[in-house]
């Protein structure tokens, strides 16, 4: 699998934006970027993904560098519910279906 | 449900004995998989089913481990001889086709404490 990079910890400000940042140099081509948020006690749950044009959805947005070696998850406006922990994956392709989570970025909003 | 359900949601067994966990995947998903978080860590990848079959078990840590999903809905992950090692979340997930294309839906996870 291509590796990906996070921080250990963010923290933000309730109602203000939040930038997660994920590095992945070492993608292909076909390397799907997805996006996944566990809050705690519960299983991960999907956000958002995307392959090269930047993604919207009623979650987050996903802004994909030209160069795809890196991407930003953007929530708009951070309220307490959304502290987790957000794991950036690139899941492997060709029939391969093993996820590789890593240990994420533990986001802690500051009321 | 609308969404993947894991039962029970908690299991306390004693060392040596076998479990059974069970995965109610998302009506119409084909692909499920199970994975297992052990505290402070990710989740880590265990056994895929696509369909009936298992495409992929190279997750499972040895042969204690086994899983099935005779129907291709419902999945149970099995462990016999249970250690305490083997406490953690196993968490199972669903989607309707490969998940890199379509994401994947998980469910809140089994605790397991083998005591």
């Amino acid at each position: 699998d291509a590796k990906t990079t996070q921080p250990n910890s963010m923290e933000s400000n309730e109602e203000e934006p939040v930038h997660l940042p994920c590095n992945h140099s070492t993608i292909s081509g076909t390397d799907y970027i997805h996006w996944y948020r566990q809050l705690p006690s519960q299983g991960p749950e999907y956000v958002i993904h995307g392959l090269t044009s930047n993604v919207n959805n009623r979650m987050a947005s996903l802004a994909i560098a030209e160069d795809r070696k890196s991407s930003t998850l953007i929530l708009h406006r951070a309220t307490l519910r959304d502290a987790a922990v957000y794991y950036c994956i690139l899941p492997p392709n060709f029939g391969n279906e093993k996820l590789t989570f890593g240990t994420g970025t533990r986001l802690t909003i500051i009321p | 449900g609308a969404g993947v359900s894991q039962t029970p949601s908690n299991k306390v067994t004693e060392k040596g004995k076998y479990v059974e966990l069970r995965c109610d995947p998302i009506s119409g998903h084909t692909a499920l998989y199970w994975y297992r978080q052990s505290l402070g860590q990710g989740p880590e990848f265990l056994i895929y089913f696509q369909g009936t079959g298992a495409a992929d078990d190279s997750g499972l840590p040895n042969d204690r481990f086994f899983a099935v999903r005779p129907e291709g809905s419902v999945s149970t992950l099995k462990i016999q001889r249970t250690e305490r090692g083997d406490s953690a979340v196993y968490l199972c997930a669903s989607s309707p086709g490969q998940g890199i294309y379509y994401g994947y839906t998980f469910g809140s996870g089994t605790r397991l404490t083998v005591v």
